[in-house]
């Protein structure tokens, strides 16, 4: 079965902290592509990046970074200096569904305060 | 990247109406929707798949009486949530990710709609 876990439900760090999102997924397939989506509360799904099986280099983005372990299965997201404009919701998805849809984590709310 | 369409954002409406959601893919066009649900503070489900020119396949637990989808050409899927009782309330999302293969770098979702029924 295709699986996506996000252990942490909520985490709340102060303004500038570094704040890792773990993600853990289970897949069958060996051709795959993992995603990491930030919902604000206004709910618009905002992409921030996709990764497919075959690439487990890590990437940086900004502020923002990513480390896919296929060892471990783990593709971690963390931010740098976090900023209260990060706090959000952010979901970790699997793409595979027998249909094409992609699979979410349950999602970890960041909560980052002044 | 693609762009996809959903409206309205946001519909407050009476318990036993009907209310129709649009998605509609700008500028490619889309064989295969996806719709979603996401209840408050959970993630989003995956509730059914909209196959243009034939019947939308469902997940389990999604009754298709209640959520009739069509998908009646390459760039409208509609979802319309039958007799919506309060329970209906949710944040419904849809998506395409081109059927079985990625356009692009990434799935492409419309900007979600807030359903409360009341």
């Amino acid at each position: 079965a295709q699986k996506v876990t996000q252990a942490q439900t909520e985490i709340s760090v102060v303004e500038k902290e570094d704040v890792t999102l773990d993600c853990v997924y289970e897949t069958r397939d060996t051709t795959y592509y993992l995603f990491w989506y930030k919902q604000p509360p206004s709910g618009e799904l905002v992409f921030l990046i996709r990764r497919n099986s075959f690439d487990e280099q890590n990437e940086i983005s900004g502020r923002y970074s990513w480390n896919f372990q296929k060892s471990t299965s783990s593709f971690n997201f963390t931010i740098t200096a976090s900023q209260v404009v990060d706090s959000a919701v952010y979901f970790c998805a699997l793409y595979g569904g027998s249909q094409g849809n992609l699979i979410f984590g349950k999602g970890t709310k960041l909560s980052v305060k002044p | 990247g693609a762009v996809v369409s959903q409206h309205p954002s946001w519909v407050i409406c009476k318990s036993g109406t009907s209310v129709k959601i649009e998605c509609r893919s700008l500028d490619f066009q889309a064989t295969t929707m996806f719709w979603y649900r996401q209840f408050p503070k959970q993630s989003l489900m995956l509730m059914a798949t909209s196959n243009e020119g034939s019947k939308a396949t469902y997940e389990q637990g999604v009754e298709k009486d209640k959520f009739l989808i069509n998908h009646a050409s390459l760039t409208l899927s509609t979802l319309t949530v039958t007799s919506a009782h309060p329970e209906d309330s949710s944040f419904y999302i849809c998506s395409w990710t081109g059927g079985r293969e990625i356009r692009g770098t990434e799935a492409f979702f419309g900007q979600g709609t807030r359903l409360t029924v009341v």
